[in-house]
């Protein structure tokens, strides 16, 4: 399956560390995207970065990719409790519609 | 807020009955996907219809079917609900059929009993 992973499955920090999520997929793909949900809610967009980037930054977010080794790794600094969520990743191979992972669920402790 | 509306939040149903689920896209968006997500589980995707049309499929049943409106708004219906079809029902909307990002209502909360 051309899924993403995410990995850790759960991680829990402390408000103002740093946060880091990965992801690993298995087939070639045109772009890969980041998305954040709160807790029974609908997924919000964080950041896409295409094959030909290898990194990107928005705001408190980096995101890197790594078409090598088929991974992503997703960077949040200086973490606040409002952070706390489940972050997926999401593929784009272009022939098939945008697929998910099981998502890493962040607590940020206060 | 993303500008797709799903609704009904939330729906309580029986095993056996047929259950229709509403999106309203956002303005200027010709492409609206589905996916269902269990409790912990990623979204996996039931279907997406481009212009009208369905556009690829995922696994999922023939009792799970959907259309598109004119206005680009899409209904999903799932018929003879079992028990495994509790779930958050998600739409998503986005320009065209390519693989950019995707804007996704709020959910609807599915519990069949």
């Amino acid at each position: 399956s051309q899924q993403g992973e995410e990995d850790p499955q759960a991680l829990s920090i402390q408000e103002g560390e740093n946060a880091t999520m990965n992801c690993s997929y298995k087939t070639s793909i045109n772009n890969l995207q980041w998305y954040r949900q709160n807790s029974g809610r609908g997924l919000v967009h964080l950041i896409l970065i295409r094959s030909n980037e290898r990194e990107k930054h928005s705001g408190r977010l980096r995101v890197t990719l790594d078409t090598s080794k088929k991974s992503s790794s997703l960077l949040i600094t200086a973490s606040r409790a409002a952070d706390t969520a489940s972050y997926f990743c999401a593929v784009d191979s272009g022939n098939t519609p945008l697929v998910f992972g099981k998502g890493t669920r962040l607590s940020v402790i206060a | 807020e993303t500008g797709v509306t799903q609704s009904p939040t939330h729906l309580i149903k029986t095993r056996g009955q047929q259950v229709t689920l509403r999106c309203s896209s956002q303005s200027g968006h010709n492409t609206v996907s589905w996916y269902q997500q269990a409790l912990g589980q990623g979204p996996q995707f039931i279907f997406q219809y481009y212009r009208e049309e369905e556009n690829g499929r995922g696994n999922f049943p023939p009792r799970f079917s959907g259309l598109q409106f004119p206005n680009y708004s899409s209904e999903l219906n799932v018929n003879a609900l079992e028990l495994d079809d509790s779930a958050l029902y998600l739409c998503a909307s986005s320009l065209d059929q390519g693989g950019e990002k995707l804007f996704f209502g709020s959910g609807t909360q599915l519990s069949v009993l």
